[in-house]
């Protein structure tokens, strides 16, 4: 059973630029992609969402290539407070299941 | 305009016993979803209602759960009887549009420990 895989933790400074990538090899083909953050003790809180190609909103980009087999999550310059769960979501299985990724915790330091 | 609020916060029960959590999603949201995360694991779909009716319930994990959302305002899950493996935190959230890939609101979970 294909999963939704993301690298499990990811360390960065204040000021960097952060690349997060899901894997989700058994996307459906017509429904986009979705990101999430989630802080302790919180639901996730949406980002961004995207097709193909690139998507940019205030907070983030989104990179997806033609196969949209994968997807990239780029946050410009962190800080403290991006330290948080980064989760993918995609619609798999012909387009019916709403599937979560493994998630990222990123930890954002001085 | 008030959020996706889930109550309680907490549950701590025994097994065998049965537990209803509640999910209160942000008024007009015709879409309600029902996701939990297991220790260590990550966030799987249970289940998703379009106003009053179940559109999807391939994610329920067995027939002792039971969600309602009758009238098409809140939901309600509930454990029947609880085991050890069901402990984890529920999420509820909502969305307005017709699209399970569009935005959701997400509460802020209810943690269930089954001892």
């Amino acid at each position: 059973l294909a999963k939704t895989t993301q690298p499990i933790s990811m360390d960065s400074y204040e000021g960097q630029e952060v690349n997060i990538t899901c894997s989700h090899n058994n996307i459906a083909t017509n429904d986009y992609i979705t990101w999430y953050q989630q802080f302790p003790s919180q639901g996730p809180r949406f980002i961004i969402q995207g097709y193909k190609t690139k998507v940019t909103n205030e907070v983030a980009s989104l990179f997806i290539p033609a196969d949209r087999k994968s997807s990239t999550l780029s946050l410009p310059r962190v800080s403290l407070s991006d330290t948080a769960v980064y989760y993918c979501l995609t619609i798999t299985g012909g387009g019916n299941k709403l599937t979560f990724g493994t998630g990222t915790q990123l930890k954002v330091e001085l | 305009e008030a959020g996706v609020t889930q109550f309680p916060s907490h549950s701590v029960i025994e097994k065998g016993q049965t537990v209803t959590l509640r999910c209160d999603p942000i008024s007009g949201h015709d879409n309600l979803y029902w996701y939990r995360r297991v220790m260590g694991k990550e966030i799987k779909f249970l289940l998703h209602f379009v106003k009053e009716s179940k559109q999807d319930e391939s994610g329920m994990p067995n027939n002792r759960f039971l969600a309602e959302r009758t009238g098409g305002t809140y939901s309600t899950l509930k454990v029947q009887p609880a085991e050890l493996e069901d402990s984890g935190v529920y999420f509820c959230a909502s969305s307005q549009g017709t699209q399970k890939s569009d935005e959701q609101f997400f509460g802020p979970g209810t943690r269930l420990t089954v001892l």
